[in-house]
């Protein structure tokens, strides 16, 4: 088993849409959450930062943590055809001195005009 | 502008070739990183480094080397005894837990 689990997709979506993107992962331990969007052809770019649990809101999107059931999204509000792309989730041990983060596989997401 | 150079962005190698792919950054930060992506897998560690002069194997490192001589530099040798080099590279550089990574822009290698 992973230690995080991202559904690949492909995701397709009419513009405008609520798009919601998850992670699940095993290991308690991880206390940074982070997403990465990446563009076809491109490096991944940091998206969203989340310590621990809870939400943050940044534009139209938002990263939710919830530690208890071990699972991560992100919200993309009234999504734009320039959303289309990998998003990749990202965690990593609190306890480790390496900043080793650990990627989900990434979800492609498609927002048609 | 600070950042992570990678080049070249495409490479072609022969069978039994070794190739050396380069990443420069200018952002000061100590830790740096590669990972190898292929469709479906996500992104997979290759070798990591913490401090010039060190460097740690990651999940995948059969077949791979790398040196950091410099702060700045951590170029990845990919050898002959990579079976399937083919894949996305990507270097990235984190100055610790709380920035998360900055990523080059990739260097796409293909067997030929």
């Amino acid at each position: 088993q992973k230690e995080v689990e991202q559904d690949p997709g492909p995701l397709s979506v009419p513009e405008g849409a609520i798009v919601s993107l998850n992670c699940t992962y095993s290991n308690s331990a991880f206390q940074y959450f982070m997403w990465y969007r990446q563009y076809s052809r491109k490096g991944p770019e940091l998206l969203m930062y989340t310590y621990s649990s809870g939400n943050k809101e940044d534009g139209r999107f938002t990263a939710q943590v919830d530690k208890s059931s071990k699972y991560i999204s992100l919200f993309i509000r009234d999504s734009q055809p320039s959303d289309s792309a990998t998003y990749l989730c990202a965690m990593s041990h609190g306890s480790s001195n390496t900043g080793k983060l650990i990627f989900g596989q990434g979800t492609t997401l498609q927002v048609k005009p | 502008d600070g950042g992570i150079t990678q080049s070249p962005k495409y490479l072609f190698r022969k069978e039994g070739q070794n190739v050396t792919l380069s990443c420069e950054q200018n952002l000061n930060h100590d830790a740096m990183y590669w990972y190898r992506q292929d469709p479906g897998q996500g992104l997979r560690l290759i070798y990591y480094s913490q401090i010039v002069n060190d460097f740690q194997k990651g999940d995948i490192a059969e077949g791979y080397s790398v040196s950091r001589e410099k702060k700045e530099s951590f170029p990845l040798t990919v050898t002959s005894a990579q079976k399937n080099p083919t894949a996305f590279y990507l270097c990235a550089s984190s100055i610790g837990l709380r920035d998360g990574y900055t990523f080059g822009s990739g260097t796409r290698l293909t067997v030929v």
